[in-house]
């Protein structure tokens, strides 16, 4: 069964610098892989979709990498801003709409 | 577009109850999910429905659980009997079909069972 692991269950960062999130998989390589952003006491929020032929996706101040090789995907934010602090979610499509999510990296940028 | 909408935001129960979870899905999604979310496990599914049948209930912890889609805007996550186990936060999602589709979240209705 596949596999998810998102090093750093906590990730402390000061204002301004570039946060890098890591998300590592086993098993097979999903068709696409999505990151997602949650906030304490609400439900999980979209951030971006990357897909399996493509290397980087950005968004803003957001860049996703996606290694198939490496079986890695790389979440970064820059210029990181107080507001950014949440749990990052990382999830892997198993095809036919479902996805197995990480257990996430809690991440605060400190002012 | 009001989002997905759950009820209740908050359950408190004694072992033993029957706990029922309500979600209406965006309307025009296709795809039904039920999530547990714990701080041990993460984001389990439970179930999902594509068009109101359910298609992979292989996350359902046991025979306690079940759950039904009547109809396009309505699903119900059960628990009956319920026990302190099952105390989490459960989210109910939505999607469209055709592709990799985002799923979009409720606000998730957490349940504590004493």
């Amino acid at each position: 069964s596949q596999k998810i692991e998102q090093n750093s269950e906590a990730l402390n960062i000061q204002e301004g610098k570039t946060a890098t999130l890591t998300c590592n998989y086993t098993n097979y390589s999903p068709a696409y892989l999505q990151w997602y952003r949650q906030d304490p006491g609400r439900g999980p929020v979209f951030l971006l979709l990357i897909r399996e032929n493509e290397k980087e996706k950005r968004k803003e101040r957001l860049k996703v990498t996606f290694d198939t090789t490496l079986k890695q995907s790389l979440f970064h934010i820059t210029a990181s801003q107080p507001a950014d602090s949440a749990t990052y979610l990382c999830a892997l499509e198993t095809g036919a709409n479902n996805l197995f999510f990480g257990t996430g990296t809690r991440l605060t940028v400190i002012p | 577009d009001a989002g997905v909408i759950q009820s209740p935001r908050h359950e408190v129960t004694e072992m033993g109850q029957e706990v029922t979870l309500r979600c209406k899905p965006i309307s025009g999604h296709d795809y039904l999910f039920w999530y547990r979310q714990t701080m041990m496990r993460g984001l389990e599914l439970l179930i999902y429905f594509n068009n109101n049948v359910p298609i992979d209930d292989s996350g359902m912890p046991e025979d306690r659980f079940s759950a039904k889609m009547p109809n396009a805007s309505f699903s119900t996550l059960k628990i009956q009997p319920s026990e302190p186990r099952d105390s989490a936060v459960y989210f109910c999602a939505s999607s469209n079909a055709g592709g990799p589709e985002t799923q979009y979240f409720g606000p998730g209705t957490r349940l504590l069972v004493l």
